[in-house]
């Protein structure tokens, strides 16, 4: 089975702290996912990456950058933390595949930003 | 990329009875799929259904896809408490990015 880890399950940060979110998969996946989950909101995209150093925006990245070195590890980096970056973080993984192939998630990053 | 709509928003429901819950997009897809998310956990994957596929099972999940009417339904049979999560579809196609609705918090009651 495919194991998608997420360095935290809790994690509380001050306004204005550099946080880095971490996550690893294990199954030699090309495409990796940002999200953030707000009540009312659903899963919203902040960042994807389709191999090593290639990153493109989704459709909330202000705020937030990302790094990927290894193509097993996929970093979400909040410059200067804010509250209301307060949020449930959701890291994915998928195979790139002809006929669309399915996202594996890690178990989230409840962050609140004090 | 593509978005799903979930219809209803919230399902409450008696253990046993079936679950129905419906997803609307807007453009054309070569796929759909749908994933379950457990309060407080990460999304898992359920099912996926090509365009050129009506219906599709698997164990107690029937989903159905209407391309000509942009929708799909998934249906769980013989609801159980475990069932109780929040469900979403996710149209796409191959290398697209996939977007998430705002899912349907099924309710399953013993």
């Amino acid at each position: 089975d495919v194991k998608v880890t997420q360095s935290s399950r809790y994690l509380v940060k001050r306004t204005g702290e550099k946080v880095f979110l971490e996550c690893v998969q294990d199954m030699d996946h090309e495409n990796m996912f940002w999200y953030r989950q707000d009540p009312g909101l659903g899963l919203r995209l902040i960042y994807f990456s389709y191999d090593v150093k290639m990153k493109e925006k989704g459709d909330i990245p202000e705020g937030y950058s990302v790094s990927r070195e290894k193509k097993e590890r996929f970093s979400l980096i909040l410059e200067s933390a804010s509250t209301n970056q307060t949020s449930m973080y959701l890291c994915a993984s998928r195979s790139s595949g002809t006929w669309g192939q399915p996202q594996h998630f890690g178990d989230g990053t409840r962050l609140s930003i004090l | 990329s593509q978005q799903g709509e979930e219809d209803p928003q919230a399902l409450s429901i008696q253990e046993g009875e079936n679950a129905t819950m419906n997803c609307s997009y807007k453009t054309s897809i070569n796929n759909l799929q749908w994933y379950r998310q457990n309060s407080g956990r990460g999304l898992v994957h359920l099912i996926l259904i090509r365009s050129n596929e009506r219906e599709k099972h698997s164990g107690r999940l029937r989903v159905t896809l209407d391309t000509s009417k942009k929708s799909s339904s998934l249906l769980i049979t013989a609801s159980r408490a475990a069932d109780t999560a929040s469900y979403f579809c996710a149209p796409g196609t191959s290398y697209d990015k996939v977007i998430f609705g705002p899912g349907t918090s099924l309710s399953v009651i013993p």
